[in-house]
């Protein structure tokens, strides 16, 4: 069974104070890895895809990397902006469309 | 592009009611999904649809319906509400070659007494 572990469950920062996200997950095959991004009251809205170990994404203050079992998403010098909750998922391969979500990481960034 | 769009907003049911969610997107996307998203659980899938007449379940079916007649509109229907069914519900969408790249409705948020 496919499953994502993100850790912490919740991470207050400073303006300015960088930090990462873990994402942990087991699959049988990796498809890719999914990074969105999802503010309150609101859908989740696309970041980063990997797909390989090694590989790395950027977006702004946002950075994605990814090893055998788990990625990380690096924040660089944090705004208040960036404060929304994380979330990792996972697709195998295998010919299944369905993703396994991970329970997310909430984000708040005090000014 | 409106991208994709749900209706209704929130909506409260009593048990036993029945309602269907509206979801439709203008992207010309293949691939359409719902999803429950519950506090302390991640998103879970429920149906998803790979082509207008195609349909297949997720990971939680049960007590939902959907069907796809045409490429923008993918309703899910709830026959007999359930309070273990009051959560926010999200629609999302993605072109065939690009599966990881969804786009996600606002959400409806839906209430069973």
């Amino acid at each position: 069974e496919d499953q994502v572990t993100q850790s912490p469950e919740a991470l207050r920062l400073q303006e300015g104070e960088s930090s990462s996200l873990n994402c942990s997950y087991t699959v049988s095959g990796l498809r890719g890895l999914f990074w969105y991004r999802q503010d309150p009251g609101k859908g989740p809205e696309f970041l980063f895809t990997l797909y390989s170990a090694g590989e790395e994404k950027e977006k702004e203050r946002l950075k994605a990397t990814l090893t055998k079992k788990e990625s990380f998403l690096h924040i660089t010098a944090p705004k208040p902006e960036d404060s929304a909750t994380y979330l990792c998922a996972v697709q195998a391969t295998g010919g299944s469309y369905i993703p396994t979500f991970g329970r997310g990481t909430s984000l708040i960034v005090h000014p | 592009n409106a991208g994709v769009t749900q209706t209704p907003k929130f909506q409260v049911l009593k048990t036993g009611q029945s309602m269907t969610l509206q979801c439709a997107q203008d992207m010309n996307h293949e691939y359409m999904s719902w999803y429950r998203q519950d506090p302390g659980m991640g998103l879970r899938l429920i149906h998803y649809s790979v082509g207008a007449g195609i349909t297949d379940q997720g990971e939680v079916p049960n007590g939902y319906n959907v069907s796809r007649s045409t490429t923008e509109d993918f309703p899910l229907r709830l026959l007999s509400a359930a309070p273990s069914q009051t959560s926010v519900y999200f629609c999302a969408s993605s072109r065939w070659d690009r599966q990881e790249t969804q786009y996600f409705g606002p959400g409806t948020r839906l209430l069973v007494l």
